[in-house]
């Protein structure tokens, strides 16, 4: 497609519910990142993928926290036993390149918005 | 570890006025320097990228960057801002390991 994809755009979730958050890159984009932006600050790393590779998962929260790029192309960040805390916009973004430092542009999808009621 | 700084949190202007929006990061080797736009209810928008060379770059809209290597600082500028640079606008910096870490925003309210 013509940019980063994600679905849902919207989801509200019962506390303890689990989701699913799915993430379309650009089409032969070799990197893939997930951010987590919460209300009036800005995005925070949450992981990143290399293809099929999640090179860095130092930024998920905790172990409710999980990503997935079998792949590597679509990629899903799954959320267990949802607590309010969790309520976000959740991005994902995609490069053309390699994990080095590339000079490639990063570009984001409108988010997928989380709230935990 | 990388970090960055946004000086201002919201900054009010009118229009025709000048704007600089600061930033500061740390990180102890070479980076990659962005800002992003982010239009009320709409995506992260890249604005202009330093990677190297002319520490002087010129993004969209009129909007450009200067890079201080001494002062570890990517200041955003524009000369003369207009009602439609209303938004919120983020640093980033980019080191190893291919994620980058972004600034908690400047929100900017520009009046007509």
């Amino acid at each position: 497609g013509a940019g980063v994809s994600q679905s849902p755009r919207y989801k509200v979730a019962k506390r303890g519910q689990d989701v699913a958050l799915r993430c379309d890159p650009i089409s032969g984009h070799v990197s893939l990142f997930w951010y987590q932006q919460a209300l009036g600050q800005g995005p925070e790393f949450l992981t990143y993928f290399q293809n099929e590779a999640q090179l860095d998962k130092s930024g998920l929260p905790s172990d409710r926290f999980f990503a997935e790029r079998p792949e590597g192309s679509v990629s899903t960040l799954k959320i267990q036993r949802t607590q309010q805390e969790d309520s976000a916009v959740y991005l994902c973004a995609s490069s053309l390149g390699g994990n080095r430092i590339s000079g490639n542009t990063i570009y984001f999808g409108e988010g997928s918005w989380l709230t935990v009621v | 570890a990388q970090s960055v700084s946004q000086h201002n949190h919201h900054v009010i202007l009118s229009e025709a006025a000048s704007l600089e929006l600061g930033c500061n990061y740390s990180y102890g080797g070479t980076v990659n320097l962005f800002w992003y736009v982010q239009y009320p209810g709409q995506h992260l928008q890249l604005l202009l990228k330093y990677f190297s060379g002319d520490p002087l770059v010129k993004g969209i809209k009129g909007f450009e960057a200067e890079f201080i290597k001494s002062k570890f600082s990517f200041n955003l500028r524009k000369p003369s801002v207009q009602w439609s640079d209303t938004a919120e606008y983020f640093c980033a910096v980019r080191g190893g390991a291919g994620k980058s870490t972004f600034g908690d925003g400047t929100t900017l309210t520009v009046k007509p």
